[in-house]
């Protein structure tokens, strides 16, 4: 089963702006992960933020995390074209913390209009 | 450095058909991972390898069979293919049990 589920389901901006999406899991985790996809393309890793972190920041990206109410959010920053892309949330299945294999949500699509 | 790669990238199977998908690393990655990813879908598990030598299920194992005979290679077999396997394979590596890296795909069509 699932145990993220990303929110919204799609998102269209305009360059420039902001973009922001949400996760929410089910049961405590060790780290969550935030995933990028372009279309037809492999998964590539974005940013990994552990259970006792709140905040996170690399480049544009901001990640939040708030095991209390089991949920994240990514943040996007000056939003650009080339952010166009589904995004994903995932956490580790068993305890290792991601050993056992990764659960995805089912994410959200991005689209930056020009 | 290639990373992860697949092979093949694309393959068309009549049903009950077999193949096997390759995934080949070269970062000396511990863990391997093989995902499926259907429309509309995050990726699920289907098997996983924490070492050479060792497989363990996933979320969505039946109908596939996995083996690490070597540490930079991952097996993925479809002994007899159903249109249900239509889907689009991902195979990831780690090696500190976090970050995943992901080959890009193989796109199986089963009629």
């Amino acid at each position: 089963s699932q145990q993220g589920e990303e929110d919204p389901q799609a998102l269209s901006i305009q360059e420039g702006e902001n973009a922001t999406m949400n996760c929410s899991y089910k049961t405590s985790i060790n780290n969550l992960q935030w995933y990028r996809q372009n279309s037809g393309r492999g998964l590539v890793h974005l940013i990994l933020i552990r259970s006792n972190e709140r905040e996170k920041h690399s480049g544009r990206l901001r990640v939040t995390l708030d095991t209390s109410k089991k949920s994240s959010s990514l943040l996007i920053t000056a939003s650009r074209a080339a952010d166009t892309a589904s995004y994903f949330c995932a956490t580790g299945l068993g305890t290792g913390g991601g050993a056992d294999g990764l659960t995805f949500g089912k994410g959200t699509h991005l689209i930056i209009q020009p | 450095n290639a990373g992860v790669t697949q092979t093949p990238k694309f393959r068309v199977l009549k049903t009950g058909q077999s193949m096997t998908l390759l995934c080949a690393q070269d970062m000396n990655h511990e863990y391997m991972y093989w995902y499926r990813q259907d429309p509309g879908m995050g990726l699920r598990l289907i098997h996983y390898s924490v070492g050479e030598g060792t497989t363990a299920k996933g979320e969505v194992p039946d109908g596939y069979n996995v083996s690490r005979l070597k540490k930079q290679n991952f097996l993925l077999g479809l002994e007899s293919a159903a249109p249900s396997q239509t889907s689009v394979y991902f195979c990831a590596s780690s090696s500190r049990l976090e970050t995943q890296y992901f080959g890009p795909g193989t796109r199986l069509l089963v009629l």
